[in-house]
């Protein structure tokens, strides 16, 4: 069936370095690819999604690549915040499904 | 556009007791999905809902059930409730348009003691 890997956490970074979590997902046909972002004491909320294989997803200085080739969906951001501080999950939607695949999550600490 | 509602934000019950939470989509959102969020297990899907018909269910247990009305809003109930029920219950909704993008509540932190 359908899954998605994440990279095990949690991640601790300082302020302003490079962050990557890396995704690879399993999946028949062509997916929709998403990153959520959950606050502490909140929800889960969308930071991004790709469509279709070569599709970029970008939103509050970070980005992901949709690589079907290698069926990965890294999520990258040139400079982390303080703010930026909580758990990421990669998700898919496989085309015709009613059920998003959710990563077990990865949970990011930036240290000022 | 208000977001999606969730009621009680936080339960506290004992083992053998059963609990029904709620959940109000976003208005328009037709879809709404049950998840079960454990530090253990991680974000569990429970059941999804389309126009008062379950179109997909997870892999709980029967003593997991759910329910969409007319309007849209949905509940989930648990009955006979285990510790191991003790989890952060999201729900999400969604529009058939949206591209597969969910909307999540804050969530129902149940506690079984």
């Amino acid at each position: 069936g359908d899954s998605v890997t994440q990279m095990e956490g949690p991640v601790t970074l300082s302020e302003e370095a490079f962050l990557t979590i890396n995704c690879t997902y399993t999946a028949t046909g062509y997916p929709s690819l998403f990153w959520y972002v959950q606050y502490p004491g909140e929800g889960l909320q969308l930071l991004l999604k790709a469509t279709k294989a070569d599709d970029k997803g970008s939103n509050k200085g970070f980005e992901a690549t949709y690589r079907k080739e290698t069926t990965s969906f890294h999520l990258e951001k040139g400079s982390v915040q303080v703010s930026d501080s909580a758990v990421y999950f990669c998700a898919l939607l496989n085309t015709g499904g009613f059920k998003t695949i959710f990563g077990a999550g990865t949970r990011l600490f930036v240290k000022a | 556009k208000a977001g999606v509602t969730q009621t009680p934000r936080y339960l506290i019950k004992t083992r053998g007791q059963q609990v029904t939470l709620s959940c109000s989509p976003i208005s328009g959102h037709r879809s709404v999905s049950w998840y079960q969020q454990t530090p253990g297990q991680g974000l569990q899907f429970l059941f999804e809902y389309f126009s008062e018909t379950q179109r997909n269910k997870g892999n709980f247990p029967g003593r997991f059930s759910g329910r969409q009305f007319s309007n849209s809003r949905s509940e989930m109930n648990v009955s006979t409730l285990e510790l191991g029920d003790s989890a952060l219950y999201l729900c999400a909704s969604s529009l058939l348009t949206s591209g597969g993008e969910q909307f999540f509540g804050p969530g129902t932190r149940l506690t079984v003691l």
